[in-house]
């Protein structure tokens, strides 16, 4: 039972490249979410997923896009890569309204 | 604005000095507040969940409560194990999770 994995864990990008962050997770949860971790700002959503098929935007969904491929994975892609995206980002999963299960994250970087 | 606060952003403690954390919100009809543990360069990891005024929930030496406008993380005599960024949050996923207090608890 790895819970919710997450890949690739470190990623550096030029300014208007694209991207796929890769998110699973094998706990057969209905909701997914992906969030953006900046230095003194908190998680922010970017995207999320109430179940296989919906998905729906969060509080900063600019630049970014997703898929909920079936009911284990999601991914987010960046279309064309900003340093304004330079962030950490969280993939995390959930039962209705119990507390959320996190992957270990992705470092990315955009110069 | 819906949203909670974190304070203080930093706590550094010696080992064994009690502290509290406080996460105040302004989120209405509020259904619940969650407490986090985050590592350096790991996720969130689940703590506690609060749903109502009156609440506490213990766990080792952590001891969260709810009021009608805010949350307190009580830690009771730390260790160096304690140390780590503790995080709240709504039980609305639309809305954005408190920045965040690092606690640092020197030996």
């Amino acid at each position: 039972n790895a819970g919710v994995t997450q890949t690739p864990k470190f990623q550096v990008l030029k300014t208007g490249q694209s991207m796929t962050l890769q998110c699973a997770q094998d706990m057969n949860h209905n909701s997914m979410y992906w969030y953006r971790q900046d230095p003194g700002m908190g998680l922010r959503l970017i995207y999320y997923s109430a179940s296989e098929g919906t998905t729906d935007k969060g509080e900063v969904p600019n630049g970014y896009n997703v898929s909920r491929l079936n009911k284990r994975e999601f991914s987010l892609r960046l279309e064309s890569a900003a340093p304004s995206q330079t962030s950490v980002y969280f993939c995390a999963s959930t039962e209705d309204s119990y507390e959320q299960y996190f992957g270990p994250g992705t470092r990315l970087t955009v110069t | 604005e819906d949203q909670v606060t974190q304070s203080p952003e930093a706590l550094r403690l010696q080992e064994g000095e009690s502290s509290s954390l406080n996460c105040s919100y302004t989120v209405s009809g509020l259904r619940g507040l969650f407490w986090y543990r985050q590592d350096p360069g790991k996720g969130p990891e689940f703590l506690f969940t609060l749903y109502s005024a009156g609440e506490e929930k213990e766990k080792e030496r952590l001891k969260a409560t709810l009021t009608k406008k805010e949350s307190f993380l009580h830690i009771t005599a730390p260790k160096p194990e304690d140390s780590a960024t503790y995080l709240c949050a709504p039980n609305d996923y639309k809305l954005s999770f408190g920045a965040g207090t690092t606690v640092t608890v020197r030996a």
